[in-house]
């Protein structure tokens, strides 16, 4: 079965950086896209982006091109998303997802991961 | 950019009751809509996608509809484990923006 697996919370000073994790298993990691979505305490849903695992090819939501980078590592099936220069706008929940085949709405979700921008 | 706007916010209603929210499109979508049932705690779960058809497992008291700009989700004979947020989400082409999202509670 899909399974999408995030990295722990993380706490994180202003204008530092942090990297995401998101290990998938059960499927060919190659084959589906990995998307990104942002959800700030009690507000709704943001997609940042998503990335081809395949060839690495990146699409970015425009809100987000300046502040997340995704990338991935095929050896691991590992997807990555890097936050840079924190503010305290940027804390909030991150999850990674990704679609069912031609379903193209997000069928698989890991469990988030809480940053939170604090000094 | 496309926005999508839902309404109501939040709702009240009772067990048994039937309950209607709505998304908007700020430009034709067609049928590529999605919609995702969050609770508290829980990342969000698929319960409708091209804008009509249930995802597997998703009890038939869900149901979707609409095209283009206008899109509806209803739930017939709402049940307590339906307490939860709504979201509509654009989906196939980017970016693929959420809803602001509906709050569903329970009398």
């Amino acid at each position: 079965q899909v399974n999408l697996l995030q990295s722990g919370a993380a706490l994180v000073k202003p204008g530092a950086s942090v990297k995401l994790s998101c290990k998938a298993s059960g499927y060919t990691f190659t084959d589906y896209y990995i998307h990104w979505v942002k959800q700030s305490h009690g507000k709704s849903l943001e997609w940042i982006g998503y990335i081809n695992p395949n060839s690495g090819y990146t699409n970015y939501n425009e809100k987000f091109k300046s502040k997340a980078t995704l990338t991935v590592d095929k050896s691991t099936n590992t997807a990555y998303m890097e936050l840079s220069r924190l503010t305290s706008e940027d804390s909030a929940t991150y999850y990674c997802t990704r679609e069912k085949v031609r379903l193209w709405a997000f069928a698989y979700w890991g469990q988030g991961t809480l940053v939170t921008v604090s000094s | 950019n496309i926005v999508m706007t839902q309404s109501p916010k939040s709702m009240s209603i009772s067990v048994g009751d039937r309950v209607t929210m709505n998304c908007k499109a700020s430009q034709n979508v067609g049928n590529n809509i999605a919609w995702y049932q969050q609770k508290p705690g829980q990342s969000p779960k698929l319960l409708i996608y091209y804008a009509s058809n249930r995802y597997t497992g998703v009890p038939d008291r869900f149901t979707g509809g609409g095209y283009g700009t206008d899109f509806t989700l209803t739930i017939n004979s709402v049940q307590a484990e339906d307490a939860a947020f709504y979201y509509c989400q654009r989906i196939y082409n980017s970016p693929r923006t959420f809803g602001g999202g509906t709050k569903l509670e329970l009398k």
